[in-house]
């Protein structure tokens, strides 16, 4: 079955220190991984996808298939930076527009 | 426009009202999905329309009952709907299903009594 885990509810850092949050995926095919950001009180929006390669707002993440993780990384923290983040998976099929969550994880970045 | 808009923002209704729930969009996107996301959960998917037709139905009870009029609009009919029912609909769009990313509208904030 496909799944995401995201296996930490909170992470709480100082401005400037590094930070990772975890996911992990089951899926059986070539995948398709996503993060999310919601920051408070604003729409879910697109951070990165593993296709693009790219680092946005400092961010990075790797697709590693022989972990099966998507870890999202940043090496200096800034407080703008909290928010929840949710890695999600793109469906059985690729081409279903179906995108499955993970719980998310709540970034916590204090000054 | 590039961006999804969703009306109401908030809606309390009872067991026995009929409401609907509002989407649009003006990107010329062709996929349109509803999600439902309860306090603190991740967003749970309900139904993708691909060009106006139902693609997706994620075994959702007959109580929701959605509509796409036009390649522009979403809607969610609501009829006889539980308190468990309660929560953040989220209305998302994206360029088509395969492999573009999903705009997400702020969501209605719906209340069973």
């Amino acid at each position: 079955a496909q799944r995401v885990t995201q296996p930490e509810k909170l992470l709480s850092v100082f401005k400037g220190a590094p930070v990772e949050l975890k996911c992990n995926y089951s899926y059986s095919g070539s995948p398709e991984l996503f993060w999310y950001v919601q920051y408070s009180r604003q729409r879910l929006q697109l951070l990165l996808r593993h296709i693009s390669r790219e680092s946005i707002k400092g961010f990075t993440a790797d697709l590693n298939k022989g972990e099966t993780s998507f870890h999202l990384k940043k090496p200096f923290a800034q407080e703008e930076d909290s928010a929840m983040y949710y890695c999600a998976l793109r469906g059985p099929g690729g081409n279903t527009g179906k995108l499955i969550f993970g719980q998310g994880t709540t970034l916590q970045v204090k000054p | 426009d590039t961006e999804v808009t969703q009306t109401p923002k908030h809606l309390v209704m009872g067991m026995t009202n009929k409401k609907s729930l509002k989407c649009e969009q003006h990107m010329g996107h062709r996929a349109m999905y509803w999600y439902k996301q309860k306090a603190k959960k991740p967003p749970e998917l309900m139904f993708v329309y691909s060009y106006e037709k139902l693609s997706i139905n994620e075994s959702v009870p007959s109580r929701f009952s959605p509509e796409c009029p036009n390649s522009s609009l979403l809607n969610l009919h609501l009829h006889a709907l539980q308190p468990e029912d309660s929560a953040l609909y989220l209305c998302a769009s994206s360029q088509d299903r395969a492999g573009h990313e999903q705009f997400f509208g702020p969501g209605t904030r719906l209340t069973v009594l």
